[in-house]
């Protein structure tokens, strides 16, 4: 089992950049989720996705930020314009639906100059 | 508005010490209380869970207290070592609501030799 699949690891970027984070979910695995880490807020949860399905982005900071689930194995997290606060790690972790455990991936450090 | 409270924010233990870290609730239609695990550059990983109709659960060297009527939990580890190290947070589920965790601010262990 390879795990969830996050990329890239490190990205460093200019503001007002577009970026995209990719997360690729356990297998048969249905629900999804986007977190954020910073030593000023914790780990926050952004959104998340039960069977490709955006349940709750209530979490999303503002409409610079997007989600997508376009099948059951990709996700991305886009953010455009991107600002020097949005400077985080971002985690991506799934899960069974129903099922306590959340599997993490290794995360994506972005830096935002 | 933080739904599960974490104290303290980063602990220092000496090496075969007992470290304790407290988390307290409010939402009693929680029913699920992880805590995770994270290393410097990984994703948060399940450590230890308990559900709230016991007192107690043991894995190891690592034990969750949980006191329903108070509405807290903590977690204990014995004997502590340098490999423990590690960012630790707290976390509770509810299955009737969203399908999601809501974590607490964590806690930064170390655990000197």
């Amino acid at each position: 089992d390879a795990g969830v699949i996050q990329s890239p690891r490190h990205e460093v970027t200019e503001m007002g950049q577009e970026v995209t984070l990719r997360c690729k979910p356990i297998s048969g695995h249905n629900s999804l989720f986007w977190y954020r880490q910073t030593m000023m807020r914790g780990l926050e949860l952004l959104i998340y996705f039960n069977n490709n399905v955006p349940i709750d982005d209530s979490g999303m900071p503002e409409d610079r930020f997007s989600a997508k689930m376009p099948n059951a194995s990709f996700s991305t997290l886009k953010i455009q314009p991107s600002e020097p606060r949005d400077s985080a790690v971002y985690f991506c972790a799934s899960t069974l639906r129903g099922q306590y455990e959340q599997y993490f991936g290794p995360g994506t450090r972005l830096t935002v100059t | 508005q933080q739904q599960v409270k974490q104290s303290p924010q980063s602990l220092i233990v000496q090496k075969g010490g007992i470290s304790i870290i407290n988390c307290a609730y409010e939402n009693t239609a929680f029913d699920y209380f992880p805590w995770y695990q994270q290393f410097p550059g990984k994703g948060p990983a399940l450590l230890i869970a308990i559900r709230p109709d016991v007192s107690e659960k043991k894995e190891g060297r690592f034990t969750i207290s949980f006191n329903k009527s108070a509405k807290q939990f903590s977690l204990h580890i014995m004997d502590s070592q340098p490999g423990d190290s590690a960012t630790y947070f707290c976390a509770a589920y509810d299955q009737t609501g969203a399908n999601n965790l809501f974590f607490g601010t964590g806690t930064r262990l170390t655990v000197i030799p």
